[in-house]
């Protein structure tokens, strides 16, 4: 079955510390997005990728970085930049047919971080 | 850049209860589609509806329906007699024609039916 898988689902951080998070896609989806989400407050863009080897800065990219080698995978790094990062992550993906406009997004089922 | 207001937090309703979900948007743009999107308490988001806003008529599935109103740029989410399986926390999201780079998600609306 197609679809986007994220990992770790539970990842704990000391603070200072770096961590990647892992999102890998079989949709042959060009564009990748990773989002924030806390309560109360919806979902937040951080970054995303229209295609290989090149992405943008979304609304919230402070502390985080990303890279797009592949088009099957868009890992971001939470790093010791971020103030306050204990979240939950979401990852999406979407095709970029251009006749059919904006498309669906599909996404992973998350990645909840918390910094002890 | 879409914005989206969804003023209802928290809805709590007993099931088979009929529940409107509200979604304001605010877009610059004069053609765009408006989503939504379902969150179960698994996490991940799930596609519900999208509509081009060239098309005012209201859309029916199964107990969903939705009511798009361009004048009062309103894209409100019915629940005919909902069902426990109904509780999640739902999105509306604005976006643009081409791409999905602008796309805004509102803060969600947290819904509970109770048996």
């Amino acid at each position: 079955d197609g679809g986007i898988t994220q990992s770790p689902k539970y990842l704990f951080r000391k603070e200072g510390q770096n961590v990647t998070l892992s999102c890998e896609q079989n949709l042959n989806h060009d564009a990748m997005y990773w989002y924030r989400q806390d309560p109360g407050q919806g979902l937040r863009l951080i970054y995303y990728s229209q295609i290989v080897n090149d992405f943008q800065k979304g609304d919230i990219a402070e502390g985080y970085s990303v890279s797009r080698e592949k088009k099957e995978s868009f890992p971001l790094t939470v790093t010791s930049a971020q103030k306050n990062p204990t979240a939950f992550y979401l990852c999406a993906s979407s095709s970029r047919t251009v006749l059919s406009g904006a498309n669906v997004l599909t996404f992973g089922a998350g990645s909840r971080l918390t910094v002890l | 850049a879409q914005k989206v207001t969804q003023a209802q937090t928290e809805i709590s309703v007993v099931e088979k209860e009929d529940v409107t979900l509200d979604c304001v948007y605010e877009t610059r743009d004069t053609t765009y589609y408006l989503f939504w999107y379902k969150q179960p308490p698994s996490g991940e988001l799930v596609f519900l509806i999208r509509r081009n806003s060239f098309d005012e008529q209201n859309e029916i599935s199964g107990r969903y329906s939705w009511n798009f109103q361009k004048s009062t740029s309103s894209f409100n989410f019915t629940i005919t007699a909902s069902q426990v399986v109904d509780s999640a926390v739902y999105f509306c999201a604005p976006g643009d024609l081409y791409n999905n780079n602008d796309m805004r998600f509102g803060a969600g609306t947290r819904l509970t039916v109770k048996p």
